[in-house]
């Protein structure tokens, strides 16, 4: 069954430890992003990777950190760094990184920093 | 830069009523168009999307959008929405070969049986 898988649902941390979160896709897809998602403000773009052992930054990446060592994988740190870092995030993929492709959505990581 | 403006944060209407929602972009370029739907407890999943040629694109579920270019919108359309269309809906926009969407801050569909 192909699709994308984020873990864990929900996760609480403590202020100041950094947090990774997982994103893997079995889709084959080449390209991958991260966003957050807030109350009244859309998906707003984190990082983006279109090619494995590449990504940029998006709209918000300070307190953020990536890795794309593998096709299938694109975890997201969650640095100390980050001062609000509440939220629930969002993980995608796209066949490739430009053109019509559209976006498949895993589940969903919902962060709460105490 | 590419931006989307969704202009009705929340939304309320009776079963068979007719829906339009707003969606207006910027950017300097061809575009990529999509809406997204997020149904309660689910995934976020694709609604439609234009690429090219006919203006007016149809979706899952009955629903369709027409870009207007003159006036860089993307509205969505439903002629008679159901309970079941209660959701959030997101336009999105995607400069051509830009490599990234640029998402609105959605609307909230609610509709009465």
């Amino acid at each position: 069954d192909g699709g994308i898988t984020q873990s864990p649902k929900y996760l609480f941390r403590k202020e100041g430890q950094n947090v990774t979160l997982s994103c893997e896709q079995n889709l084959n897809h080449d390209a991958m992003y991260w966003y957050r998602q807030d109350p009244g403000q859309g998906l707003r773009l984190i990082y983006y990777s279109q090619i494995v052992n590449d990504f940029q930054k998006g709209d918000i990446a300070e307190g953020y950190s990536v890795s794309r060592e593998k096709k299938e994988s694109f975890p997201l740190t969650v640095t100390s760094a980050q001062k609000n870092p509440t939220a629930f995030y969002l993980c995608a993929s796209s066949i490739t990184g430009t053109g019509s492709n559209e976006q498949f959505f895993g589940p969903g990581t919902r962060l709460t920093v105490l | 830069a590419q931006s989307v403006s969704q202009h009705n944060h929340h939304v309320i209407l009776s079963e068979a009523a007719s829906l339009e929602l707003g969606c207006n972009y910027s950017y300097g370029g061809t575009v990529n168009l999509f809406w997204y739907v997020q149904y309660p407890g689910q995934h976020l999943q694709l609604l439609l999307k234009y690429f090219s040629g006919d203006p007016l694109v149809k979706g899952i579920k009955g629903f369709e959008a027409e870009f207007i270019k003159s006036k860089f919108s993307f509205n969505l359309r439903k002629p008679s929405v159901q309970w079941s269309d209660t959701a959030e809906y997101f336009c999105a926009v995607e400069g051509t070969n830009a490599g990234k969407s640029t998402f609105g801050d959605g609307t909230t569909l609610t509709v009465k049986p």
